[in-house]
């Protein structure tokens, strides 16, 4: 059974850091490519950020390209974001998702909620 | 980027109505597009691909259309589980971008 299962969010300062993670398995997880897509309290859904299968190649959205990091870790099966400079408008529940054969995202966490606050 | 505008952004209706929710594109995306289903709470579900492609497992009763910039998710005989909000997504190219989401109500 295919299981992503994020972690790592909480409550952090503006301006602060957050690392999150996310945990696969039942599949092979060097296969696929990996999203981060965000929703905020009560709104819709925005991608954040994609990587290749072999982490050579990353995409990220405009609100968050030059303070966010996506990598991953194919030997601990593993996606991460790297978050810095963190604003209030970053809040949200985070979700990692798997990109199928189809090119879309067929599995998706249940989501790990950020809130920036002081 | 390319914008997608999801119409209704709510819409009510009952059980064994037909319903469709239309999806438009800023700019072509081909057949690049998909529509997931999301219940407060919980993580998006894939329903369609390549705009007309059914999710394996997903009811029969849902299913989608349309191509370059124009595209409808249609349930043909609304069940209580269908009572959701749906997103439509393009794949077309990076940044992956999302309707706003329709609401579907119980009338």
């Amino acid at each position: 059974e295919v299981q992503l299962v994020e972690s790592g969010g909480g409550l952090v300062q503006p301006g602060g850091s957050l690392r999150l993670s996310c945990a696969a398995s039942g599949f092979m997880f060097e296969g696929y490519e990996l999203s981060w897509v965000r929703q905020a309290p009560g709104k819709g859904l925005e991608w954040v950020s994609h990587i290749s299968s072999s982490g050579t190649i990353l995409n990220y959205a405009d609100s968050v390209k030059g303070r966010f990091t996506i990598s991953r870790d194919n030997a601990k099966n593993s996606l991460y974001l790297q978050m810095n400079s963190l604003r209030a408008e970053d809040t949200a529940v985070y979700y990692c998702a798997r990109k199928g054969g189809s090119n879309v995202f067929d599995y998706w966490g249940q989501g790990t909620l950020v809130t920036v606050s002081s | 980027d390319i914008q997608m505008t999801q119409s209704p952004s709510t819409l009510s209706a009952s059980v064994g109505d037909r319903v469709t929710i239309t999806c438009r594109a800023s700019q072509s995306i081909s057949s690049w597009l998909a529509w997931y289903q999301q219940k407060p709470g919980k993580a998006p579900k894939l329903l369609i691909y390549k705009a007309s492609s059914l999710q394996g497992g997903v009811p029969s009763r849902f299913s989608g259309s349309g191509s370059g910039t124009q595209f409808t998710l249609t349930i043909s005989s609304l069940q209580p589980d269908d009572f959701a909000t749906y997103y439509c997504q393009h794949y077309n190219n990076y940044p992956y971008t999302f309707g706003q989401g329709t609401k579907l109500e119980i009338k």
